[in-house]
Order: structure tokens, then sequence, then C-alpha cells
């Protein structure tokens, strides 16, 4: 079975400090992994996806993430953070159709 | 640009009372997906569908289900609502290992 699990459910953070947010994935195939944002009483909307080639994925907002095939690990990570970043941000696997999100995580950004 | 479009927004149904939401699609996409967000559970994926005339099971299936008569529409029925069912629900549409478009959600709430 495939899942994904956000280790931490709230990250505070003042702005402009880095933040790392941590996704890891079990599967026992070949997937490709996501990184979605939810701002409030909004939809998801993509900030970055592996599918192949180069570890270190770029995505809009600054953000990035790199993908850790031994450590099946996904993390996204960003140097400098706005109150704008303030929101909820979910990693997702897609193993064979499906689209299998974690339990999120909530990014506090504080002046 | 339409995008997906979920249908009702709100909602407020008494136990037992049945319903339909509907989803549409205007990006010609083969994949379809039904999510319920509750907090701390991120999104659980209810059914989903890998193209017209085909649905599958997700995580949480139980109480709900599904149809894909046409390639651009998702339904998902509530036969006999329940308290449990009180939830946000969101539809997802996808061509494959690409990004997944969310509709901004249907509110429920089972009295």
């Amino acid at each position: 079975a495939q899942s994904v699990t956000q280790l931490d459910s709230q990250v505070p953070v003042f702005e402009e400090a880095p933040v790392e947010l941590r996704c890891n994935y079990s599967s026992s195939v070949s997937v490709y992994l996501f990184w979605y944002v939810q701002y409030p009483n909004q939809g998801l909307q993509l900030l970055l996806k592996y599918l192949s080639g180069s570890t270190l994925v770029k995505g809009i907002n600054g953000f990035e993430a790199e993908f850790n095939k031994s450590q099946t690990s996904f993390h996204l990570r960003k140097p400098s953070v706005h109150i704008s970043d303030t929101a909820e941000y979910f990693c997702a696997v897609a193993p064979r159709n499906k689209l299998i999100f974690g339990t999120g995580t909530r990014l506090q950004v504080f002046p | 640009n339409a995008g997906v479009t979920q249908t009702p927004k709100f909602r407020v149904l008494k136990t037992g009372q049945s319903m339909t939401l509907l989803c549409a699609q205007d990006m010609n996409h083969e994949y379809m997906y039904w999510y319920r967000q509750d907090p701390g559970m991120g999104l659980r994926l209810i059914h989903y569908s890998v193209g017209e005339g085909t649905t599958a099971k997700g995580e949480v299936p139980d109480g709900y289900n599904v149809s894909r008569l046409k390639k651009q529409n998702f339904l998902l029925g509530l036969e006999s609502a329940a308290p449990s069912q009180t939830s946000v629900y969101f539809c997802a549409s996808t061509s494959g290992s690409t990004e997944a478009f969310f509709g901004q959600g249907t509110r429920l709430t089972v009295v």
C-alpha cells in the first residue's frame, strides 16, 4: 500500500526565516511526488512536482523540494518565508492512477 | 477558463436524506477524484475514475457512490446521509502524471 506521512502538523516560523516541511512516503512501486498548497477557504494548487530526473525540484513562490529515494523523503524548503506563505501544505504521491495525500502541515508565519 | 466546477458550494442535509454532488471539468482530463477533507486528517480519497464509464474505490468509500457517465462529469452520491459525512468535499481532475486541478469545494453539514 502507498502512504504519505507528514511529520509536523504545525510549523510556526518568523518572517524571513528558512523553513522545511517534512514528507516521507512508502510505496512498492515508482511514484510521482507532489506538494500542494491550500489557502483558507480555497481548493488546492500545485507548488511543485517530481516525476523523474533531477532530484532537486523548484516550484512556484520560491519553494523547492528534494527527492531522496534512499530515505523515501520529499521535504519542502524555502530559504526565506513571507507572511503570505501562511497556509496548509500537503504532500502527495501518485502511484498507479491514484493521488494520495498526507495529513497536511499548517505553516504559520509570524511578523 | 472554468477548470473544475463543483455544485453546490454549500448544503445542509438532515440525517437520512440523499443528495448528489456534481463535478464538471472542461480540460478533457481522463482521471477524476473525489476527496473529503476533515481537520487533522488531510484529504482522503473516496472514489476515483480513470476514464468515462469506470470508477474505483479509494480509502474511504463506504456510504458513497459515484458515476462517470460522461468524461467531463463525476458525480458523488450520498444515499442516506449521516452526521459523520459532515465534511468539505473536493473534486479534482488530471490527465495523468501532471498537475491535478481542484474545485473550490463543497461544504456539507448533516444534522
